[in-house]
This record gives C-alpha cells, sequence and structure tokens, in this order.
C-alpha cells in the first residue's frame, strides 16, 4: 500500500511564473487536502475536496491559486504569477470519510516552493 | 480564532531520558491529531484522541487527551535518536470539520 505522493518534491521559480504541483493520494481515499507550511509554523489548510468536488477553501486561497481534482483521483495545486510569498512547503493529505467524528489524514511528503 | 500553543517551543533530551511534549487549546477540542516531521519533509501520523480521557500508546509514545482542560500531551518513554524530530498537535475547529489546524510544534533533540 503506496502513501500520499507529492510531485516535483522542490520547485525553483523566477518570480512571475506559474507552478503546477501534483497529488496523488491513498488509494481509496475520498478525502483529499492542501495545506501550506512556512518555516517554523504548523501546516495552514489551503482547500479540501470529496472526490472531485472542490467543498471549502480557505481564505488563505488567492485568485493567483487553483486547485483541481478532475476525476477524483490525483490532484493539481497551481500557483499563477508567484509572488516570494507564495515560498513555502505545500502539503498534500488525504482521509477516508467517518460517519461520526473525525478522521485521521495521511500528508505526503510535500513540494518545496522556493520564488526568487 | 481559535489557537493550538505547544510546549517546550523546543526540548533537548539525553538518550533513554523521558520526556513531555503539551499542546493546549484556546477553545474547545473536537478530537486532537499528532504528527511527527522531520525536517523538510511531510508529516507523519501518530496518533489520533477521540473522547476526553483517552489514552493511546505506539511503541514507546503515549498521548492522552483532557477535553476538560483543552489539553493534550505527548509522552515518550525511554527517548532514541530516532525520535528527534518536530512534534506538530492539530485539531478539527468544529466537530465534523474538514480541516485541521495545527500548533508552531515542539523540535526534539536526542542526544547519543
Amino acid at each position: 500500500d503506496t502513501g500520499v505522493s507529492q510531485d516535483p518534491r522542490h520547485k525553483i521559480t523566477k518570480r512571475g511564473q506559474n507552478v503546477t504541483f501534483r497529488c496523488d493520494p491513498i488509494s481509496e481515499h475520498n478525502r483529499l487536502y492542501w495545506y501550506r507550511q512556512t518555516l517554523g509554523q504548523g501546516p495552514e489548510f489551503l482547500t479540501y475536496f470529496q472526490n472531485e468536488a472542490q467543498l471549502e477553501k480557505s481564505r488563505l486561497l488567492s485568485d493567483r491559486f487553483s486547485a483541481e481534482r478532475p476525476k477524483g483521483s490525483f490532484s493539481t495545486l497551481e500557483i499563477q504569477r508567484t509572488e516570494q510569498g507564495d515560498s513555502a512547503m505545500y502539503l498534500c493529505a488525504s482521509s477516508l470519510p467517518r460517519v461520526q467524528g473525525p478522521y485521521e489524514q495521511y500528508f505526503g511528503p510535500g513540494t518545496r516552493l522556493t520564488v526568487t | 480564532s481559535q489557537e493550538l500553543e505547544q510546549s517546550p517551543q523546543s526540548l533537548i533530551v539525553q538518550e533513554g531520558k523521558n520526556l513531555t511534549i503539551n499542546c493546549t487549546s484556546s477553545k474547545t477540542l473536537y478530537g486532537l491529531y499528532w504528527y511527527k516531521q522531520k525536517y523538510g519533509e511531510g508529516l507523519i501520523f501518530l496518533m489520533m484522541l477521540q473522547k476526553g480521557g483517552e489514552e493511546k500508546s505506539h511503541e514507546k509514545i503515549t498521548a492522552k487527551l483532557d477535553e476538560k482542560k483543552q489539553q493534550s500531551s505527548l509522552h515518550i518513554t525511554a527517548s532514541q535518536p530516532s525520535h528527534a524530530g518536530i512534534y506538530l498537535c492539530g485539531a478539527p475547529k468544529q466537530t465534523g470539520a474538514n480541516n485541521l489546524f495545527f500548533g508552531t510544534g515542539t523540535r526534539l533533540t536526542v542526544i547519543p
């Protein structure tokens, strides 16, 4: 059983360029989450999918950010016109739904973005 | 807004020593997650606590949830260098919430 995978692991880009990250969740996990983590901080929630539907977006997700999960399997996160403030680790997590109560979220290794 | 405060922020212990990390919420807890993170890597799921008074153990790590105190503790017995890393607590903002918010982490160093 493979865990959550993310690609690329590292990305260096120049300010103003567009970047796209991919996340492959654990198979059969229908919930997928994107978080962003800056140095010395805990992860911050960006957005969440249940199957292909994007059900929740954080105010952190500006208009330059867009996430998709077209077939309910892998997801992509695109950042347009990158800014230096976008430099961070972008983490993807997935989980199974639970009828009651919280549920375990399993994280991928992350994509570290550096905007120069 | 709700916050999770972790203490201590960093901890250096000699191999073989026991240690405790605390996570305190400013509001009601609807479950509490513990994760471990190696520098520059993703989060490794350790344990999830759902009910007040619940205690779970995995190998040498034990976590407890005190709902009344809005607090959780993570205890490591006989620490090893492999325990080194950043320990993060996370919680949903409300019951059934679909995302987690996290504390800023406790950096653990274990000296051989």
